[in-house]
């Protein structure tokens, strides 16, 4: 199947500061990427779709000067955590896609906020 | 927006049982897919099953798109199955199409 990465894997960073994570689609050209947000023992929630060279489009009550999303090419989309408090704390998915095909996730990347 | 449900939310099956798991939409859906998520986070893709059934190894799938319903089929379970299985539909959205999950089924297999 393709392969979708995330980097970091994990992160820590103290409250107010901004974290970056990266998403590449390593063998496959991705038009569509995806982030979800997931708490423990909860399912995947979207929080927003990126059409590659398009604005992302962001899910009802996602913040979308808080998480700002980037997908400057076909095989890398970006996500940056701004101003981080504790409750920004969670396991970040992203997932990406050829057309309307079969969607692919990253391995996530878990952020704690300190 | 769609609804998805799945059930049972949890279950707890010795090594060797078969199992079934259930995915109900509440409209309908151009796709669906089955995942199972391991114990460190990673979705694996298992199933891309918008109708009609399909197998690999020990796990199949079926979707009755016209009853809104899929189900995962899970033979001589094994430890390495333990995780939770989630479904998820491809709904519309502002931006086009997204994958919607369901809450999952947290399965654990014992030896």
């Amino acid at each position: 199947g393709a392969v979708v990465s995330q980097h970091p894997s994990w992160v820590i960073c103290k409250s107010g500061t901004s974290v970056k994570i990266e998403c590449r689609s390593l063998d496959f050209q991705a038009t569509t990427m995806f982030w979800y947000r997931q708490f423990p023992k909860q399912s995947l929630m979207l929080m927003a779709t990126s059409n590659e060279g398009s604005k992302a489009t962001y899910e009802q009550g996602v913040e979308k000067d808080k998480f700002l999303i980037n997908h400057a090419s076909l095989t890398l989309s970006t996500l940056t955590v701004t101003s981080a408090h504790p409750e920004d704390s969670s396991f970040y998915i992203c997932s990406a896609r050829w057309g309307e095909g079969e969607q692919y996730f990253g391995p996530g990347t878990r952020l704690t906020v300190t | 927006g769609i609804q998805v449900e799945q059930s049972p939310p949890d279950l707890i099956l010795q090594e060797g049982a078969n199992s079934t798991l259930r995915c109900n939409f509440s409209d309908s859906v151009n796709n669906l897919q089955w995942f199972h998520q391991n114990p460190w986070g990673q979705l694996i893709n298992l199933f891309y099953i918008p109708s009609g059934t399909k197998q690999n190894g020990r796990l199949s799938a079926t979707t009755v798109a016209t009853e809104r319903y899929s189900l995962l089929y899970i033979s001589s379970s094994q430890t390495t199955d333990s995780g939770v299985y989630f479904c998820a539909v491809v709904a519309a959205n502002q931006a086009g199409t997204a994958l919607i999950f369901g809450k999952g089924t947290t399965l654990s297999v014992s030896s």
